[in-house]
Order: structure tokens, then C-alpha cells, then sequence
């Protein structure tokens, strides 16, 4: 299966700072990603398509002006979580399409803590 | 609304013996039909896809069923084993792009 990777693993930082998160796609060019967002013994609820070379699709109820993507390249996709809360603390996971496939793959995931 | 449930948030069993795993939904036709597995502080690992057209399908001691009418997924673990202890989602299809919308997963113990 496609193999994604995500940067920082976790990243802890204080309320009002932005926070960077990276996806990328190690073994094909991915024309779409998918941001998830996880809290603790909830389901994942995606937040975004990442469409590269264009605005990303976010979903209802997630502020675009908040959560900033950017799909640059068809390896890397970009979350930035802008002007952190403590209530934005969470588990936050990108995934990719396999070429060719249905099948959804998912990276590691990145745990933030906002203090 | 539509809507997907996973019926036990929790399931405790015997090592060696068969786990069954349910999701049902509503609302909803989904073309096809995803199972991952996820370990705690992990992205969720892919384990079967199944489609609308397709009955069962199975990979090495997993199987999956898909029906239409009831609109339900059943997921079977037979012989299972500790190392199969994780939470299990079920997903479905929504969307041009493929987006998932996933359930909250069942909690599965295996006990030596």
C-alpha cells in the first residue's frame, strides 16, 4: 500500500502561536489528501480536501482561515493551524488515494497540545 | 442525517475464537465499504475494502460481509490472537473524491 509520512509526530505549543503540520506522500504523487481530525474516543472527522495547485474543500463547520492547507506539490501537503486553542488540542491525521485505487491510506498522525 | 454506527464500543473474547464486529448505517448508499484497524496514537492501516456489488471478501483469517438490504457490514476475525487487540472503524465512501465518513470503532480485547 501507498505510504505517507506526517511531521511533527507531536508538537506541544502555547495558545496563539501557529502550528505547522506536514503530510507527505513517500511512494506516488498524490493529486489529493485528506486532513482527519481525531479527539480523544471520537471517530475521525474530516476537515479537508486537499486538492494540489488549488483550494483545498473544507468541510462545514471547519473555518478555512483557521486550519490554512496548502498542496503545493503532489508529495506535500501543508496544515497550519493558525492562532492555536487549547480546544484545537487533538490528533490530527492526513491521508492519500492509492493511484488507481479506492483505498484510502492514512499517515501517522501528529498529536498537538496547546497550552 | 446520515448515519454510522458501530454497535459495541467494546468486545472482550478468547484468544482462538471468532470476533464479529458490526456496522450499520442509514441514510446512505455508499458505493464501497473500508475496515482499518487502529492502535492507540496511530493513523488508522487499511485492512479490507468490500463493494456494493460484492457479498463478502476475505484476507487471510479476516472476512468481511457487505448487505445492501440491511444495510450492514459484518467484520470477522476468526482464530484470533492477542496481537489483534485494537480499535476497528468502519468507513464508508461519501463524496466524488472518495472522502470517508468513518464510525466510532469497536474496542477489541483478545485475552490469552
Amino acid at each position: 500500500g501507498a505510504v505517507v509520512s506526517q511531521h511533527p509526530s507531536w508538537v506541544i505549543c502555547k495558545s496563539g502561536t501557529s502550528v505547522k503540520i506536514e503530510c507527505r506522500s513517500l511512494d506516488f504523487q498524490a493529486t489529493t489528501m485528506f486532513w482527519y481530525r481525531q479527539f480523544p474516543k471520537q471517530s475521525l472527522m474530516l476537515m479537508a480536501t486537499s486538492n494540489e495547485g488549488s483550494k483545498a474543500t473544507y468541510e462545514q463547520g471547519v473555518e478555512k482561515d483557521k486550519f490554512l492547507i496548502n498542496h503545493a506539490s503532489l508529495t506535500l501537503s501543508t496544515l497550519t493551524v493558525t492562532s492555536a486553542h487549547p480546544e484545537d488540542s487533538s490528533f490530527y491525521i492526513c491521508s492519500e488515494i492509492a493511484g488507481g485505487t479506492d483505498t484510502q491510506y492514512f499517515g501517522p498522525g501528529t498529536r498537538l497540545t496547546v497550552l | 442525517s446520515q448515519k454510522i454506527e458501530q454497535n459495541s464500543e467494546a468486545l472482550n473474547i478468547q484468544e482462538g475464537k471468532t470476533a464479529t464486529l458490526t456496522c450499520n448505517y442509514t441514510n446512505y448508499s455508499p458505493a464501497y465499504l473500508q475496515w482499518y484497524r487502529q492502535d492507540p496514537g496511530r493513523g488508522p492501516v487499511f485492512l479490507l475494502l468490500i463493494r456494493e456489488n460484492e457479498k463478502e471478501k476475505r484476507k487471510e483469517r479476516l472476512k468481511v460481509t457487505f448487505d445492501t438490504t440491511l444495510k450492514q457490514s459484518l467484520f470477522h476475525i476468526t482464530a484470533s490472537q492477542p496481537a489483534d487487540s485494537a480499535t476497528y472503524l468502519c468507513a464508508l465512501v461519501h463524496g466524488s473524491q472518495g472522502n470517508l465518513i468513518f464510525g466510532k470503532g469497536t474496542k477489541l480485547s483478545v485475552k490469552p
